[in-house]
């Protein structure tokens, strides 16, 4: 199994730019997450999806920050325009069934200058 | 709300030697779950260990143990024979069981442990 794949890995942009981050679950997994990782927050859940439905986007931190699952198998976060603020590692894990183990994928760092 | 507090910043262990990790956690559910999680440099989560709240019996997955106390809201890790490979960061995290809970980890603030030669 390929795991969950991110990318890309690590990306540098200017403030005012947009950002769009990628991802694909694991394959038969039906629950996405997007996390975020900053030294001051920790890791935060963003936004969650079961069936490619979202369903908790309560931490979604402002309009900036949108997040799409047009399908089973991609999911796209987009920061739009992007702030110096938003620099951080993005996370996105899958599980089956959004209860018990979450598998991540190895991250996106983002710097916003 | 839930919280979870890892109040051992950084810690080191000598190799071979055993550690344990703390973490406390704060909820009113009786059902949940509590994990786990190792970051090494490399950056990827790595699931270590798993403890459903409704069992009594401590998780155990090779080297690494739980001490659950769910009266007093504790979930420490116990290392056994460390290894170089252990160094890495521990985040201990909680999560609500129920189908539409799933993945809404809370997360401590973790503990980075340094495992010396």
């Amino acid at each position: 199994d390929a795991g969950v794949i991110q990318s890309p890995r690590h990306e540098v942009t200017e403030m005012g730019q947009e950002v769009t981050l990628r991802c694909k679950p694991i394959s038969g997994h039906n629950s996405l997450f997007w996390y975020r990782q900053t030294m001051m927050r920790g890791l935060e859940l963003l936004i969650y999806f079961n069936n490619n439905v979202p369903i908790d986007d309560s931490g979604m931190p402002e309009d900036r920050f949108s997040a799409k699952m047009p399908n089973a198998s991609f999911s796209t976060l987009k920061i739009q325009p992007s702030e110096p603020r938003d620099s951080a590692v993005y996370f996105c894990a899958s599980s089956f069934r959004g209860a018990g183990e979450l598998f991540f994928g190895e991250g996106s760092r983002l710097t916003v200058l | 709300a839930q919280t979870v507090t890892q109040s051992q910043p950084e810690m080191s262990v000598q190799e071979a030697e055993t550690v344990t990790l703390s973490c406390t956690y704060d909820t009113s559910e009786s059902n949940y779950y509590l994990f786990w999680y190792k970051q090494p440099p490399s950056r990827q989560m790595i699931l270590v260990i798993r403890q459903e709240a409704y069992k009594q019996q401590n998780a155990t997955e090779n080297r690494f143990s739980v001490n659950f106390q769910k009266a007093a809201k504790s979930f420490s890790l116990k290392i056994s024979d460390s290894q170089l490979g252990d160094t890495a960061m521990y985040f201990c995290a909680f999560m609500k069981s129920g189908y539409n809970q799933g993945g809404k980890l809370i997360f401590g603030q973790g503990t980075e442990l340094s495992v010396k030669p």
